[in-house]
């Protein structure tokens, strides 16, 4: 198993859509979450972290369920300028504190 | 306040050869981490480290790869006798004293065995 899994998609929405992704990790241990963006060839972009008691960003808001070990992003009213691969990101506890990538999900914002 | 600068951008290598990618962390980042993207795939972690200090390399091949963060200066992922599977995008990020917080990266060196 995966320590970070994600659907990897392609979600192809038209502007204005309310999109949700989805992602698990496997080690209970773990300690920070975190949503990255990158666009094609481009480095990964902080897009925002994730706490135990949700958090919201505009258009974006995230949530975390440590007892299922599960973390989500809603994106509201989707914009052309979305569409990109989001990454889910988990940090683990420790002396190594790894960041550890999901393999992404690819969002096409269709206009 | 200069973001995390990795160099060169572009990097091009015949087989065999050695490479040697440099990454400049943030100001007051005193933890790296490189990763590897192939092509079309995921971010895969190669190795963390602190000052002067490697803490997990267990994402590093073996043999032709090794990766040093000195007192003074940028941290150096260097590649031995490269072959073309080395081909791939090697970015590095860093992260605030204790490695807790964001990590942010750089632009990334784009290797090319050829």
């Amino acid at each position: 198993r995966k320590e970070v899994e994600q659907d990897p998609g392609p979600f192809n929405v038209p502007e204005g859509a309310t999109v949700a992704f989805n992602c698990t990790y496997s080690n209970s241990a773990s300690q920070s979450f975190f949503w990255y963006r990158q666009d094609c060839r481009k480095e990964p972009k902080l897009l925002m972290s994730v706490y135990s008691s949700g958090n919201e960003d505009g258009r974006f808001t995230a949530q975390l369920n440590r007892a299922s070990q599960y973390i989500s992003l809603l994106i509201r009213d989707s914009k052309l300028s979305d569409s990109a691969t989001y990454l889910c990101v988990v940090k683990s506890s420790g002396s190594a504190r790894q960041l550890t990538f999901g393999s992404g999900t690819q969002l096409t914002v269709l206009p | 306040n200069a973001g995390v600068m990795q160099n060169p951008r572009h990097l091009v290598r015949r087989r065999g050869q050695e490479a040697r990618l440099r990454c400049s962390p943030m100001k007051g980042h005193s933890h790296v981490y490189w990763y590897r993207q192939l092509p079309e795939e995921g971010l895969k972690f190669m190795v963390y480290l602190q000052k002067e200090n490697i803490i997990d390399e267990s994402g590093m091949p073996k043999e032709r790869f090794s990766a040093e963060f000195p007192k003074e200066g940028p941290s150096i992922l260097r590649i031995q006798q490269v072959v073309r599977g080395d081909s791939a995008a090697y970015f590095c990020a860093s992260s605030p004293f204790g490695g807790d917080g964001e990590a942010f990266f750089g632009q990334g060196t784009r290797l090319t065995v050829v």
